[in-house]
């Protein structure tokens, strides 16, 4: 595709479950961040990826939290035993190395209930 | 945690006035990107500033940088209402993280 593709688009669950969201990047797109906005507030830094590897996981906020990405391509965020906390827009971009932009996916809006 | 921060946080004006936004940030950067949000989805990059450059143009944008005072302002001149959104900074440092401040909503009245 011509950009970042992230899905599902709206994710809701109930509190406790698991959930996996995907991201697809730009073809050729080296570089790959996951990023979370909880309403009304700016971006908080997840993790990024360097092909394969997260050489930066810092931001994630807790064990419940996962990442991987294969092939250097998708990528996938995984939340364990969701808490009403982690309701938010999930954001994804990609970039073809370093100083260059950002392309963004619309997000995934998860709602735990 | 974030290393960049925008000011101010809102910023409401008139349509055809200039809007000035300031970005400041705590450590050595690569270079500087200005981002636009709206509805609160998928942010689309708007200029980027190498750390050697001091001003940079692009249409109705207008970026500046010091990197003495780690501090950016973006100015978008003749706004227009379309140009209503938040506004992000970043910086791209030597290592990996990008980091966002909370942004500037910018509301353009009619």
């Amino acid at each position: 595709g011509a950009g970042v593709s992230q899905s599902p688009s709206n994710k809701v669950t109930e509190k406790g479950k698991d959930v996996e969201l995907r991201c697809d990047p730009i073809s050729g797109h080296t570089a790959l961040y996951w990023y979370r906005q909880s309403l009304g507030q700016g971006l908080e830094f997840l993790i990024y990826f360097q092909g394969n590897s997260a050489p930066d996981k810092s931001g994630l906020p807790s064990d419940r939290f996962s990442a991987e990405r294969t092939g250097g391509s998708v990528s996938t965020l995984t939340i364990q035993r969701t808490q009403q906390e982690d309701s938010a827009v999930y954001l994804c971009a990609s970039s073809s190395h370093g100083n260059s932009p950002l392309h963004f996916g619309n997000g995934t809006r998860l709602t735990v209930t | 945690s974030q290393q960049g921060e925008e000011d101010p946080q809102a910023l409401s004006i008139q349509e055809g006035e200039n809007a000035t936004m300031n970005c400041s940030y705590k450590t050595s950067i690569n270079n500087l990107q200005w981002y636009r949000q709206n509805s609160g989805r998928g942010l689309v990059h708007l200029i980027l500033i190498r750390s050697n450059e001091r001003e940079k143009h692009s249409g109705r944008l207008r970026v500046t940088l010091d990197t003495s005072k780690k501090s950016s302002s973006l100015l978008i001149t003749a706004s227009r209402a379309a140009d209503t959104a938040s506004y992000f900074c970043l910086g791209e440092t030597s290592g990996s993280r990008l980091t966002f401040g909370e942004g500037t909503q910018l509301t353009v009245n009619p």
